[in-house]
C-alpha cells in the first residue's frame, strides 16, 4: 500500500539550530509533493509544494525542501529555526495518474518545538 | 476572500447519536475534502466532493457520509457515533479537484463522543 513516512514524530530544537525533517513515500510513479504546517491554534496551511522542475523548492518563512527521486524523499529544511516555527509539520504526496482515483496521502506529522 | 468556515466548532455527543458537520469553502472553490485528524492516526482522508459528486473516498465505514450542494457547501454526517469517532474533523477546499494537492483548510470541528 502507498504510504508516506515521516521519520521524526517529535523534534525539539533551540533557536538558530538547523532543521531537517524527513519524508519518504512508497509510490514509484509521478508524484506531487507537499509540506503543510499547522501552527498552534491555527489552520493547516501549505508550506511548499513540488510539481515538477527544480527539485529544490522554496516555501514560506525560509523553508525549503528537496525532492530526491531516487530516494523517494522530500525532506524539509530550514537553516536557522525560530521560536515561531513551533508547529506540526505534515508531508503529503499526491499520486498522479489519469482517472478519478487520486487522493493525497498524508504522513503522521512531526511535532516541532523550538526553545527560545 | 473569506476562508474556509466550519460549523460548529465544538460538539459533544453520546454514543449512538448522529452528527452533521458543515463546511463552506472559499468562494469559487468547487472541491471540498474532509479529513479526520487524531493524535495517533494523523490526517485520515474521508472523502472529496467536486461539483456535487463524490470523487474520492477513504477507508471509513458507511456510517460516514457526505454531500455537496450546488453552492459548493458541504456537509458530513456520522451516524451511530462511537467513542473512537472523537476527533478533529477538517474540511479543505480547492479550486479544482482536491487531488491536485493544494488545499485550503478550515479550523475544524472538534467532536467529542461520550
Amino acid at each position: 500500500a502507498q504510504s508516506v513516512s515521516q521519520h521524526n514524530h517529535h523534534v525539539i530544537l533551540s533557536e538558530a539550530a538547523s532543521l531537517e525533517l524527513g519524508c519518504n513515500y512508497s509510490y514509484g510513479g509521478t508524484v506531487n509533493l507537499f509540506w503543510y504546517v499547522q501552527y498552534p491554534g491555527q489552520h493547516l496551511q501549505l508550506l511548499l509544494k513540488y510539481f515538477s522542475g527544480d527539485p529544490l523548492v522554496k516555501g514560506i518563512k525560509g523553508f525549503e525542501a528537496e525532492f530526491i527521486k531516487s530516494k523517494f524523499s522530500f525532506n524539509l529544511r530550514k537553516p536557522s529555526v525560530q521560536w515561531s516555527d513551533t508547529a506540526e509539520y505534515f508531508c503529503a504526496v499526491n499520486r498522479y495518474n489519469a482517472g478519478n482515483n487520486r487522493k493525497l496521502i498524508w504522513g503522521l506529522g512531526t511535532s516541532l518545538a523550538v526553545n527560545p | 476572500k473569506a476562508g474556509v468556515t466550519q460549523t460548529p466548532r465544538y460538539l459533544i455527543k453520546t454514543r449512538g447519536q448522529q452528527v452533521t458537520l458543515s463546511c463552506s469553502p472559499i468562494s469559487g472553490h468547487r472541491s471540498v475534502s474532509w479529513y479526520q485528524q487524531t493524535p495517533g492516526q494523523g490526517l485520515q482522508f474521508l472523502f472529496e466532493y467536486f461539483s456535487e459528486t463524490q470523487r474520492n473516498k477513504g477507508n471509513f465505514p458507511g456510517r460516514f457520509s457526505g454531500r455537496q450542494f450546488s453552492n459548493s457547501r458541504s456537509e458530513m454526517n456520522v451516524s451511530t457515533l462511537e467513542l473512537g469517532d472523537s476527533a478533529l474533523y477538517l474540511c479543505a477546499s480547492s479550486l479544482d479537484s482536491g487531488t491536485s494537492g493544494v488545499q485550503y483548510f478550515g479550523p475544524g470541528t472538534r467532536l467529542l463522543v461520550l
